[in-house]
C-alpha cells in the first residue's frame, strides 16, 4: 500500500520567505509525527498530532514555526520569516496508536 | 530524562565481514529502543524493536540486536555485510510521555561497506 507521502521533495527559498511543508499520512494512522534532521545529525522531535489536535507541540523551535492537520489527515508544516538555520531536511511520520512509526521520503529544505 | 549515545559515528568493513553498530541508553524506565536505517536522499526504515520480550532481537535484512541491560546496550549486529548495507543507522529510544510515540534519536552511524 501507500506509505508517508511528503511533498515538495525539495524546496528551495530566500530568507524571509515562508514555506509550506505537506505530509499525507497512511491511510488510517491517527498519530503523525513532524523531525526536523539537520545536517550531519539524527532527527529531532518537532510535533505530535493525535487526529486533529497538536498533542505535543514542545519540540517547535520558535513561534515562526507551526503545523496543522484540520481534518485528521493532511498536515502541513508551515515556517514564517525563513532563515538559514532552518535548513534542513524535514521528515514526517505517521502511525496507528503506539505502534512504530512509519516515515516519509522527507522535505529538503533550503534557505538561501 | 532517556536519551541514545551512538558510540561510532563512522564504520566501515569489507563485504562480507561482520558489522558491530554500538549503542547505549539511559533511561528511567524499561525502555522501547529501535534501529532504523536511512539509506541517501530517503526516509527512515524500521530494522527492529525491542519492546522488553526477547532480549536478542530479529530485524529485516539479517540484522539484530541485543538488548543488554547490566551494560545499558542495544548493539546492532549483522554476521556478513552487503554492498548494499551501506547507510546511516540509527538508534532510537521511545520516550514514555503521555502514552504516545515520541522519539529520541541518536546522532547516527554511517556504515561503508568496501568490496
Amino acid at each position: 500500500g501507500a506509505g508517508v507521502s511528503q511533498t515538495p521533495s525539495n524546496k528551495v527559498t530566500e530568507k524571509g520567505k515562508y514555506v509550506e511543508l505537506r505530509c499525507d499520512p497512511i491511510s488510517g494512522h491517527t498519530a503523525l509525527y513532524w523531525y526536523r534532521q539537520s545536517l550531519g545529525q539524527g532527527p529531532e522531535f518537532l510535533i505530535y498530532f493525535q487526529g486533529t489536535g497538536a498533542a505535543d507541540d514542545s519540540g517547535l523551535p520558535n513561534d515562526r514555526f507551526f503545523a496543522v492537520r484540520p481534518e485528521g489527515s493532511v498536515s502541513t508544516l508551515k515556517i514564517q520569516r525563513t532563515e538559514r538555520g532552518d535548513s534542513a531536511v524535514y521528515l514526517c511520520a505517521s502511525s496507528l496508536s503506539n505502534q512504530p512509526q512509519h516515515f516519509g521520503d522527507g522535505t529538503r529544505l533550503s534557505i538561501l | 530524562a532517556q536519551s541514545v549515545t551512538q558510540l561510532d559515528s563512522h564504520v566501515s568493513v569489507s563485504e562480507g565481514t561482520p558489522v558491530l553498530l554500538r549503542c547505549n541508553y539511559s533511561s528511567s524506565y524499561s525502555p522501547s529502543l529501535f534501529w532504523y536505517v536511512q539509506h541517501p536522499n530517503k526516509g527512515l526504515q524500521l530494522l527492529l524493536k525491542y519492546t522488553s520480550a526477547a532480549t536478542l532481537v530479529k530485524g529485516i535484512n539479517g540484522f539484530e540486536a541485543e538488548f543488554k541491560k547490566s551494560e545499558t546496550s542495544f548493539h546492532l549486529t549483522k554476521p556478513s555485510a552487503h554492498m548494499s548495507d551501506a547507510a546511516e543507522y540509527f538508534c532510537v529510544h521511545r520516550a514514555h510521555s503521555g502514552g504516545y510515540n515520541k522519539l529520541i534519536f541518536g546522532a547516527g552511524t554511517r556504515l561503508a561497506v568496501h568490496p
